[in-house]
């Protein structure tokens, strides 16, 4: 069991678009779910965290208006990025936590995504 | 933010050597958790160590953890050249699901045949 999905796995992109990245915990439910991103041979860093029904908390540095976050079940959150730029380009990460368990995250597979 | 430091930042050795990796954090913590990532893959969850906890093992795979240092490290015996990978270790302040980890900066190991 705990298996988190992303979708889709790699997605290339125009710059100025818009890009959605879907995040869902498959056989849990996860109160809260957190987003990673990760640039070329770096470690993951934390740019949000999402909340069932409540608004996204965002690190610093990170524009909330840019990665927009929903997470309107508790099995799905998502990810859109406005505006991609080639800078956007990096390996998106969430995972889940999961409701009642200490300790454990579960991570998606992650997201690639390339604006060119 | 990041708190974790990793060392060394890269690593190779000779399959069968043991590869010891360490990990330094900044603030109090619950629980260190090990993870090793494959290039341009998700992360796969190796071992947690809980603070009130020294040493672990889990198959070829030993961590300790120095809370008086703020340390931990990672090692891993026999290496095969599938243990190639990145390896991070990761905190939390929590004491659940809930609360983010921080992860380090990241060891890149390869194991030659």
């Amino acid at each position: 069991g705990a298996v988190v999905s992303q979708h889709p796995s790699w997605v290339i992109c125009k710059s100025g678009t818009s890009v959605k990245i879907e995040c869902r915990s498959l056989d849990f439910q996860a109160t809260t779910m957190f987003w990673y991103r990760q640039f070329p041979k770096q470690s993951l860093m934390l740019m949000a965290t999402s909340n069932e029904g409540s608004k996204a908390t965002y690190e610093q540095g990170v524009e909330k208006d840019k990665f927009l976050i929903n997470h309107a079940s508790l099995t799905l959150s998502t990810l859109t990025v406005t505006s991609a730029h080639p800078e956007d380009s990096s390996f998106y990460i969430c995972s889940a936590g999961r409701a009642g368990k200490a300790r454990e995250q579960y991570f998606g597979p992650g997201t690639r995504l390339t604006v060119t | 933010s990041q708190q974790g430091e990793e060392d060394p930042q890269a690593l190779s050795i000779q399959e069968g050597e043991n590869a010891t990796m360490n990990c330094s954090y900044k603030t109090s913590i619950n629980n260190l958790q090990w993870y090793r990532q494959n290039s341009g893959r998700g992360l796969v969850h190796l071992i947690l160590i809980r603070s009130n906890e020294r040493e672990k093992h889990s198959g070829r795979l030993r961590v300790t953890l120095d809370t008086s240092k703020k340390s931990s490290s990672l090692l891993i015996t026999a290496s095969r050249a599938a243990d190639t990978a990145s390896y991070f270790c990761a905190t939390d302040e929590g004491n659940s699901g809930n609360t983010p980890l921080v992860f380090g900066k990241g060891t890149r190991l390869s194991v030659i045949a």
